[in-house]
């Protein structure tokens, strides 16, 4: 079926700093959507892009759509302790379906 | 927002019994559920999908006899784990759309975790 790569898997960032996460699709998507997962908990919806070019931003959160509609990417500025968790990217095929990444697995060393 | 609440939140069952988990949302109607399973450390897979009032569109490799799927309410889809062996241990996990929203996102349940010992 319709695959979501999302990487990278692990990402152990230093309290303060800037991290990515990437998400890429062979097909082109009808949108994308990011959830976040903390520990032991589901996935709360974050954001949806829908647009070619579609940038988000959501306080220390910026989400990004391809102009293809191929990928997206998570950028989080000066990461915190809340921040912890996994996101997921979720692409949105044309059989709407929704096909999850891997998820980027995020912890914050003070 | 929309909630999505999922009973059991966690269950343990001796191998061959079966186990019965629902889904229900709580304050809009939802044509489709999905279940999905999260083994741990790793992604959401599909499972298959619930429509209400007819029959359950299961993913590739899922063994519909063994989940058992159904979806008799606009509000309710319940999932059972029918013979459950020890490899049926894992977290699932129920979402829904709002009615006619396609293309919304999904309201996810807080999960059942299944242990079969």
């Amino acid at each position: 079926g319709q695959q979501v790569m999302q990487i990278p898997q692990y990402q152990h960032v230093q309290e303060g700093e800037d991290f990515t996460t990437y998400c890429n699709s062979s097909t082109t998507l009808s949108n994308i959507q990011w959830y976040k997962q903390r520990p032991g908990g589901h996935p709360v919806f974050l954001i949806q892009l829908v647009k070619s070019g579609e940038v988000k931003k959501q306080k220390r959160l910026t989400f990004q759509f391809g102009e293809a509609k191929k990928n997206s990417s998570l950028h989080i500025t000066a990461t915190q302790t809340t921040d912890v968790g996994t996101y997921f990217c979720a692409g949105t095929h044309n059989d709407y379906k929704l096909s999850f990444g891997a998820g980027t697995t995020v912890t914050v060393r003070a | 927002g929309a909630v999505v609440s999922q009973h059991p939140s966690w269950v343990i069952c001796k191998s061959g019994t079966s186990v019965k988990i629902e889904c229900r949302s709580l304050d809009f109607q939802a044509t489709t559920m999905f279940w999905y399973r999260q083994f741990p450390k790793q992604s959401l897979m599909l499972m298959a999908t619930s429509n209400e009032g007819s029959k359950a569109t299961y993913e590739q490799g899922v063994e519909k006899d063994k989940f058992l799927i159904n979806h008799a309410s606009l509000t309710l889809s319940t999932l059972t784990v029918t013979s459950a062996h020890p490899e049926d241990s894992s977290f699932y996990i129920c979402s829904a759309r709002e009615q006619g929203a396609y293309n919304s996102p999904l309201h996810f349940g807080n999960g059942t975790r299944l242990t079969v010992t």
